[in-house]
C-alpha cells in the first residue's frame, strides 16, 4: 500500500502528557499538511510543508504544537502539556505540486486526553 | 476571505432514490472545490473533483457535481443512492493557497 500512513492510530494520555504523531506521506509528494477534526466538525488546517519548510501555521496552533518535517520526508506533529481540549482525530494529507491542489489522506490518530 | 458552506447536516435516502447534498462557496478568487467521503474509521476519500476547466464534473462510484459560478453552487448528486453510499460527505475548497478549507459535512443515510 503505498498511501498515506500515520501512527499511532490511536493515542490515549493524561492531561499534562507530551505526545508525538508520525505521518509518513506519498513517497513522491512535496506538500504535507496536518488537520484537526473534532466530533461532528469538519477538518480543521493546522499547518503544512513544501519539502522541508514549513511554510503556513493555523492560529489554532498553539504554543504546545509543533510540527516538523526533516530531510522533506515523514514528519511529526508534537504536543505538549497534553490538555483537554486537544482531543480530536489529528489527519495528515500530502499532495504533488501541479496536481490540482487534490490532496491524499491518512486513516488519523485519534487523541483522547484524560 | 474563502468559506464553504454545508447547507444541510443530514440527509436521508431511500435505497434506489436520487441523492443531493448541496454546498455553497465564497471565494474571491476563482476555487478548486472537491467532494470527500468519510466511511466510519476509515480515511477521506476523493469523490471528485473542479479545477476550472468542465462544470460538470463526474467522480467515482456513480456521483457528479456541477460547478454553478452565478449560484455559487457545487452541489453532490447521484441517481440512485445504494446502501454503501452511507457515510459523511465533506464539500472542500481550495483557492489556490493549498490549505483546504471544510464544510461542516453532511451525513448521509441511505433507508432500506
Amino acid at each position: 500500500d503505498t498511501g498515506v500512513s500515520q501512527n499511532p492510530r490511536h493515542k490515549i494520555t493524561k492531561r499534562g502528557q507530551n505526545v508525538t504523531f508520525r505521518c509518513d506521506p506519498i513517497s513522491e509528494h512535496n506538500r504535507l499538511y496536518w488537520y484537526r477534526q473534532t466530533l461532528g466538525q469538519g477538518p480543521e488546517f493546522l499547518t503544512y510543508f513544501q519539502n522541508e519548510a514549513q511554510l503556513e501555521k493555523s492560529r489554532l496552533l498553539s504554543d504546545r504544537f509543533s510540527a516538523e518535517r526533516p530531510k522533506g520526508s515523514f514528519s511529526t506533529l508534537e504536543i505538549q502539556r497534553t490538555e483537554q481540549g486537544d482531543s480530536a482525530m489529528y489527519l495528515c494529507a500530502s499532495s504533488l505540486d501541479g496536481t490540482g491542489y487534490e490532496q491524499y489522506f491518512g486513516p488519523g490518530t485519534r487523541l483522547t486526553v484524560t | 476571505a474563502q468559506s464553504v458552506t454545508q447547507l444541510d447536516s443530514h440527509v436521508s435516502v431511500s435505497e434506489g432514490t436520487p441523492v443531493l447534498l448541496r454546498c455553497n462557496y465564497s471565494s474571491s478568487y476563482s476555487p478548486s472545490l472537491f467532494w470527500y467521503v468519510q466511511h466510519p474509521n476509515k480515511g477521506l476519500q476523493l469523490l471528485l473533483k473542479y479545477t476550472s476547466a468542465a462544470t460538470l464534473v463526474k467522480g467515482i462510484n456513480g456521483f457528479e457535481a456541477e460547478f454553478k459560478k452565478s449560484e455559487t453552487s457545487f452541489h453532490l448528486t447521484k441517481p440512485s443512492a445504494h446502501m454503501s453510499d452511507a457515510a459523511e460527505y465533506f464539500c472542500v475548497g481550495s483557492s489556490g493557497t493549498y490549505k483546504y478549507i471544510f464544510g461542516t459535512g453532511t451525513r448521509l443515510k441511505v433507508l432500506a
